[in-house]
């Protein structure tokens, strides 16, 4: 069976903080797709990046930065230097291969950062 | 331009109303979904259609009925509500291309007094 664990529920920083928010995950296939989420206190569900499994390599996208380690099946976010508007929930999500595949979500990470 | 809108954005009734959920996308994808979010923030797929055919239908009571007129649509109907069906309901498309990202429409809060 499919598993997203994000075992932070909440974890609060102060800004210019770095903050790593973590994911695990489980799956008997060895083609899969990774994902993060973010909701914003306004409520929609932005998409932030999506990985599949055959790649390892890290990701940077301005103050993001993803790290996927298969041996650990781990998809871990971290944002350098925290500001108050990257204050929301974090999904993790994964999916199977296939059209119409569901996303499975974890439970989502509560990040607040102050000023 | 909106990519995926659901329509309405709250939507507060009685217990035992019937009521629908309308989700259009203009991104001219193949495929649509329909999420529920509890209270607790937790993301669950209700059901998909690829094409206007059913893919996924999870564990969701029969009250629960979505209908696709057409690609573009999915919409959610509910009959006799319930308390426990309060919750943020979320509609979302994709490609046919399996595991693009799905976009998300912006949510309806059903409220059930």
């Amino acid at each position: 069976a499919q598993k997203v664990t994000q075992a932070q529920t909440e974890i609060s920083v102060v800004e210019k903080e770095d903050v790593t928010l973590d994911c695990v995950y489980e799956t008997r296939d060895t083609t899969y797709y990774l994902f993060w989420y973010k909701q914003p206190p306004s409520g929609e569900l932005v998409f932030l990046i999506r990985r599949n499994s055959f790649d390892e390599q890290n990701e940077i996208s301005g103050r993001y930065s993803w790290n996927f380690q298969k041996s650990t099946s781990s998809f871990n976010f971290t944002i350098t230097a925290s500001q108050v508007v990257d204050s929301a929930v974090y999904f993790c999500a994964l999916s199977e291969v296939g059209a119409g595949t569901a996303l499975i979500f974890g439970k989502g990470t509560t990040l607040s950062v102050s000023s | 331009d909106t990519a995926v809108s659901q329509t309405p954005k709250y939507l507060v009734t009685q217990m035992g109303n019937d009521k629908s959920i309308k989700c259009e996308q203009n991104l001219g994808h193949d495929t649509m979904y329909w999420y529920k979010q509890d209270s607790k923030k937790f993301l669950k797929i209700m059901f998909s259609y690829n094409n206007k055919e059913l893919i996924i239908n999870e564990t969701v009571p029969n009250r629960f009925s979505p209908k696709s007129p057409d690609k573009a649509h999915l919409n959610l109907h509910i009959n006799s509500l319930e308390l426990g069906d309060s919750a943020v309901y979320f509609c979302a498309s994709s490609p046919r291309i399996s595991n693009q990202p799905q976009h998300f429409g912006d949510g309806t809060r059903l409220s059930i007094l």
